[in-house]
């Protein structure tokens, strides 16, 4: 079975600093998608970046990077230059087709504190 | 604009007394799924829907129904809601089955608390 653990409940750092959450999952599959999802206190869910499990080289959206490493099945965000608007749960997500149904399975989540 | 809406986005109710949350979507999707989010354990598919008439459990099912009558509908019923229930509930689409790199369109989430 599929699985995705975030082992870090909750981080906090100051604005403008660099902040990494982590994030490792388990699977037999060698064609997969995963995800980083940022889930504010509107709770809406927003799609932060993706990343191709046969693309080598890591995702980059402005701000947010990954550190996708597939032999140790880890993938890490990255959020430079943090902002306090990036004050949100954060949730890694790992995507596959099982029989043309798309499952997406959720880590536990991260929560994120940008201070002042 | 593209979306995924859902009603009510704030329910309290009794325990057995049936609800339907009402999921819709514009976008023309195959795909729809419903997923259940608690703390500490992220979000958790409930069912998935790959077309009309066509649904499946996902990995928490027990207590809930879904029906697929239209391509833009999918409604989860709770026939006899029970206390642990109460959750944070999100309806999600996607456009074409089978490529699991396609972008899923989450409505705004559903809180229902059960007493």
């Amino acid at each position: 079975a599929q699985t995705v653990t975030q082992s870090q409940p909750e981080m906090s750092v100051q604005e403008a600093e660099t902040v990494t959450l982590s994030c490792t999952y388990d699977t037999s599959e060698s064609n997969y998608y995963l995800f980083w999802y940022k889930q504010p206190p509107s709770r809406q869910m927003i799609l932060v970046i993706r990343q191709e499990a046969y693309k080598q080289q890591n995702a980059t959206e402005n701000r947010f990077s990954v550190n996708f490493q597939k032999a140790a099945k880890s993938f890490s965000l990255k959020i430079s230059d943090s902002q306090l608007g990036d004050t949100a749960m954060y949730f890694c997500a790992f995507m596959r087709s099982i029989q043309g149904a798309q499952k997406l399975v959720f880590g536990q989540g991260t929560r994120l504190t940008i201070n002042p | 604009e593209a979306q995924v809406t859902q009603n009510p986005r704030y329910l309290i109710t009794v325990t057995g007394k049936k609800l339907t949350v009402t999921c819709s979507q514009n976008m023309n999707h195959e795909y729809m799924s419903w997923y259940r989010q608690d703390p500490g354990l992220g979000l958790r598919q409930i069912y998935y829907s790959m077309n009309v008439e066509v649904t499946d459990k996902g990995d928490v099912p027990e207590g809930y129904k879904v029906s697929r009558k239209e391509k833009r509908n999918f409604p989860l019923i709770l026939e006899s809601p029970s206390p642990n229930q109460t959750s944070l509930y999100f309806c999600a689409s996607s456009l074409r089955q089978g490529y699991s790199g396609n972008t899923i369109y989450f409505g705004e989430g559903s809180w229902l608390t059960v007493v």
